[in-house]
């Protein structure tokens, strides 16, 4: 199947500072990102759906100042976590989809681990 | 808005006993439902995706199966070992171009 890396894997940061996530479609072109989050013991939550070359869509309660998404090309999409605080903490995991040449598949990053201090 | 139930959320079991996983959604007209195991602290792994117009998938001892009308399916694991122990999650598309949506889970341990 498709390979989507995230990096980092993992992050720990002190509160207040900007961390920033990248995701990658490593063998084909992603015309859409989801990026979600899962907090400990819960299920994957959609944050918001990114297409290549528009301004990412949020889900509601998803504050779109503090988490921005950077969907610049058909391989790579960034999250940037501004001013992070402990409530952020969290396991985000981007998946990539392509409209192009028929998958139906939403490829999914192993996931990063961010940790605010 | 679809809504993705699982039941049970965790169960218990000893190594060789078969067990059935259910999920339930909300709205019927689905694109394709997935299913994942996720280890703990660890990302998704795809177990079976099952298109719209079919009925069931099987690898290995998982067969997954479908009933778009009733809004189910499940997941059938035979002959279970302790190394399936893990969250298993259902997820349903409604669309091909938009997102998965996951149900909470449920977090199967098979006791050797």
């Amino acid at each position: 199947g498709a390979v989507v890396s995230q990096h980092p894997s993992w992050v720990i940061c002190k509160s207040g500072t900007s961390v920033k996530i990248e995701c990658r479609s490593l063998d084909f072109q992603a015309t859409t990102m989801f990026w979600y989050r899962q907090f400990p013991k819960q299920s994957l939550m959609l944050m918001a759906t990114s297409n290549e070359g528009s301004k990412a869509t949020y889900e509601q309660g998803v504050e779109k100042d503090k988490f921005l998404i950077n969907h610049a090309s058909l391989t790579l999409s960034t999250l940037t976590v501004t001013s992070a605080h402990p409530e952020d903490s969290s396991f985000y995991i981007c998946s990539a989809w392509s409209g192009m040449g028929g998958t139906d598949t939403q490829y999914f990053g192993p996931g990063t681990r961010l940790t605010v201090l | 808005k679809q809504e993705v139930t699982q039941i049970p959320a965790a169960l218990s079991v000893p190594e060789g006993e078969n067990l059935v996983l259910n999920c339930s959604f909300t709205d019927s007209a689905i694109y394709n439902l997935q299913w994942f195991r996720q280890d703990p602290g660890k990302g998704l792994t795809s177990l079976l995706l099952i298109q719209s117009s079919q009925r069931e998938q099987t690898s290995g001892r998982l067969n997954a199966s479908l009933d778009k009308s009733s809004g189910r399916s499940t997941l059938y694991i035979a002959a279970s070992q302790p190394g399936d122990s893990a969250t298993y999650l259902c997820a349903v598309k409604n669309s091909g171009n938009t997102p998965l949506v996951f149900g909470k889970g449920t977090r199967l341990s098979v006791i050797a």
